[in-house]
């Protein structure tokens, strides 16, 4: 069955340095997420992208946060300068080619842990 | 106004028991209630989801029961086994005709089923 990929599974780096989350979404889906999960907390949304460009983002992306689809497979996240309250798992999801008025799944990768010291 | 509250936090049920689970929501422009479940160290996964022109969503042992007026939808999970132990979340969306609209999730609810 196919399935969302992420890399690293864990990622620590120290505060003021940039990382860069990596996901591969499903080969056939169009639209592309990041959430992310505060520990203990719930899952909030960052942003979405289709096209190749942002559809939505949250208050939380903000200018140092960036996606991009470098090629046909590969999603990502970098965050420029990280701080401490970064610290958090991060989730990729994707769905499939878009029908109006329905409602199609995103599916969720396993998910990096982000350690920000 | 984004926000959907989910209780409890946590819950113990025993096995063969129902386990029930609530959330209420303030946005009526949401029109897609999903249940996703977590198991540690994987990403959420969909379990059962329902549009708001029904009152209730059976997939086997698993129900959701929505409430339109109040603004509450619930799931209900029957006879239930050590494997459901997991950590719940319910959620939120809208549709639109652009394209899916971002997931506004609760703030889940541990479930551990006791033999």
């Amino acid at each position: 069955e196919p399935e969302v990929t992420q890399t690293p599974s864990h990622q620590v780096t120290q505060m003021g340095q940039e990382v860069i989350l990596r996901c591969v979404p499903i080969s056939n889906h169009l639209y592309f997420y990041w959430y992310r999960q505060i520990l203990g907390q719930k899952v909030e949304f960052l942003v979405s992208f289709y096209n190749n460009e942002i559809s939505e983002k949250s208050e939380i992306f903000d200018d140092q946060f960036s996606v991009e689809r470098p090629d046909g497979s590969n999603f990502t996240l970098k965050i420029r300068s990280t701080k401490l309250e970064d610290s958090a798992m991060y989730f990729c999801a994707s769905s499939e080619a878009f029908l109006a008025g329905l409602y199609n799944e995103q599916f969720f990768g396993p998910g990096t842990r982000l350690t920000v010291l | 106004q984004q926000q959907v509250k989910q209780s409890p936090q946590s819950l113990i049920v025993q096995k063969g028991g129902i386990s029930i689970i609530n959330c209420a929501y303030e946005n009526t422009a949401f029109d897609y209630f999903p249940w996703y479940q977590q198991f540690p160290g994987k990403g959420p996964a969909l379990l059962i989801a329902i549009r708001p022109d029904v009152s209730e969503k059976k997939e086997g042992r698993f129900t959701i029961s929505f409430n339109k007026s109040a603004k509450q939808f619930s799931l209900h999970i029957m006879d239930s086994q050590p494997g459901d132990s997991a950590t719940y979340f319910c959620a939120a969306s809208g549709i639109s005709n652009f394209g899916n609209e971002k997931l506004t999730f609760g703030t889940g609810t541990r479930l551990t089923i006791i033999p």
